[in-house]
């Protein structure tokens, strides 16, 4: 089945530490997105990608790190530089082949990130 | 049981009832709008969407109307199921480019929390 794979659902981070989220899709979309969810609110985009080999900021980016080496894959990392990390992470991917073609984003089912 | 998803995020109906959440939205330049239903731990899932120059859209039980008069935006869902209780977003792509990109970033409502009744 086509979808979109976030691993792992929960995981946890130590003071100090990188920790990375795998995001993978076999949907063969171009874009791909990273938010955070916050109990009780909206999504935030943290970062987002139109094609391989290239990325942009989303609204929140500051603390977190991406790559596109690949189009089915789109990681995130959470850095040390982002001091409060707990959160629901959610990866999204969309069509978008001409940039103006009004498709839905399809999800993941999240990872969850906690303190220790 | 109505609700405006901005100022009165839950809603509780009778299985059964209809349902209808209410999202406003503030860009008159968006033309593209898109409801998700989200269970608890899950990521949101797509229910249905509209282009701007439609006012209604109907899909399984679900209607979604659209008043760029008032920018307001409304998902009705009919007889109501257990099944159905959830978070329910609404959001918007806007056509204008943003930041120097063209690409149509969705924007997101808080949500409403629907729960049903048995």
């Amino acid at each position: 089945d086509g979808g979109i794979t976030q691993s792992p659902k929960y995981l946890f981070r130590k003071e100090g530490q990188n920790v990375t989220l795998s995001c993978e899709q076999n949907l063969n979309h171009d874009a791909m997105y990273w938010y955070r969810q916050d109990p009780g609110q909206g999504l935030r985009l943290i970062y987002y990608s139109q094609i391989v080999n290239d990325f942009q900021k989303g609204d929140i980016a500051e603390g977190y790190s991406v790559s596109r080496e690949k189009k089915e894959s789109f990681p995130l990392t959470v850095t040390s530089a982002q001091k409060n990390p707990t959160a629901f992470y959610l990866c999204a991917s969309s069509i978008d082949r001409d940039r103006v073609s009004n498709q839905p984003q399809h999800f993941g089912d999240g990872t969850r990130l906690s303190i220790l | 049981g109505e609700s405006v998803g901005l100022h009165l995020p839950t809603l509780s109906v009778q299985e059964g009832d209809n349902s209808i959440i209410n999202c406003a939205y503030s860009n008159s330049a968006s033309d593209y709008f898109i409801w998700y239903k989200q269970e608890s731990g899950k990521g949101p899932q797509f229910i249905i969407d509209i282009r701007s120059n439609m006012d209604k859209r109907q899909g399984q039980r679900v209607t979604v109307l659209l008043n760029k008069t008032v920018k307001h935006l409304s998902l009705q869902i009919a007889a109501t199921q257990p099944g159905d209780s959830a978070v329910y977003f609404c959001a918007e792509k806007r056509s204008r480019s943003d930041r120097g990109s063209t690409l149509g970033r969705l924007y997101f409502g808080r949500g409403t929390q629907l729960t049903v009744w048995p």
